[in-house]
């Protein structure tokens, strides 16, 4: 595997489901991110983990909870999703060198979720 | 609040010709980085070009040129020789300072390549 890998690339689940989509980077990078992608809507930046640690939680509601365990792979946790809630949700990874250079962010291919 | 607006929803451009893509920004900040991302029928999205805001000079990468015009925040991104491979959908963005770099996103153009 090379880049960034999603799993699963396409997911229907019902409102009381739980579901997890999951992220693996193989670039050896150190910062991944949620990034939910709507019709019609810019990409909306969910959460951003940094050396494992959350930086970042973009006012996304508690039905969303990301756990990163480590540099590599960064999951997202679904609880009694809404049908808004149905989006393309795309990972990214880039490598943060502590100072602000513009790294670029490598995304993974999305995982299309669809809530009924 | 930071805000990447690309006026055009869509474009359409003939093989082997021209296309610009606009895209407008609002920020207060004099340090950041502009991005042009584009994301295919396949849906992985990928880096085209990126700009540092502290550099007069525009960046180019082979077919793939921008104009930056940091006064009146316009980023627009020009594709020569146009290729049935451009066919995509292109996001302007804008990186964030402070803690982990962020990028706001516009709406994206879908454009369009015909044989």
């Amino acid at each position: 595997e090379t880049g960034v890998t999603q799993t699963p690339r396409h997911l229907v689940m019902g409102m009381t489901n739980k579901k997890s989509l999951k992220c693996e980077q193989h670039l050896g990078h150190n910062a991944m991110y949620w990034y939910k992608q709507s019709a019609k809507k810019p990409l909306e930046l969910m959460f951003v983990y940094n050396f494992k640690e959350q930086t970042e939680n973009n006012s996304v509601p508690s039905r969303f909870s990301p756990e990163c365990p480590n540099s590599s792979h960064l999951f997202l946790h679904l609880h009694t999703l809404q049908p808004e809630d149905s989006a393309l949700y795309l990972c990214a990874s880039s490598q943060d060198r502590g100072t602000f250079m513009g790294s670029e962010q490598f995304f993974g291919p999305g995982t299309r979720l669809t809530v009924l | 609040a930071q805000t990447v607006t690309q006026s055009q929803p869509e474009m359409s451009v003939q093989e082997a010709e021209t296309v610009t893509l606009s895209c407008t920004y609002d920020t207060s900040e004099s340090d950041y980085y502009l991005f042009w991302y584009k994301q295919p029928p396949s849906r992985q999205m990928i880096l085209v070009i990126r700009q540092e805001a502290y550099k007069q000079q525009n960046a180019t990468e082979n077919r793939f040129s921008v104009n930056f015009q940091k006064a009146a925040k316009s980023f627009s991104l020009k594709i020569s020789d146009s290729q049935l491979g451009d066919a995509a959908m292109y996001f302007c963005a804008y990186s964030l300072q402070g803690g982990s770099e962020k990028l706001v996103f516009g709406k994206g153009t879908k454009l369009t390549v015909n044989p």
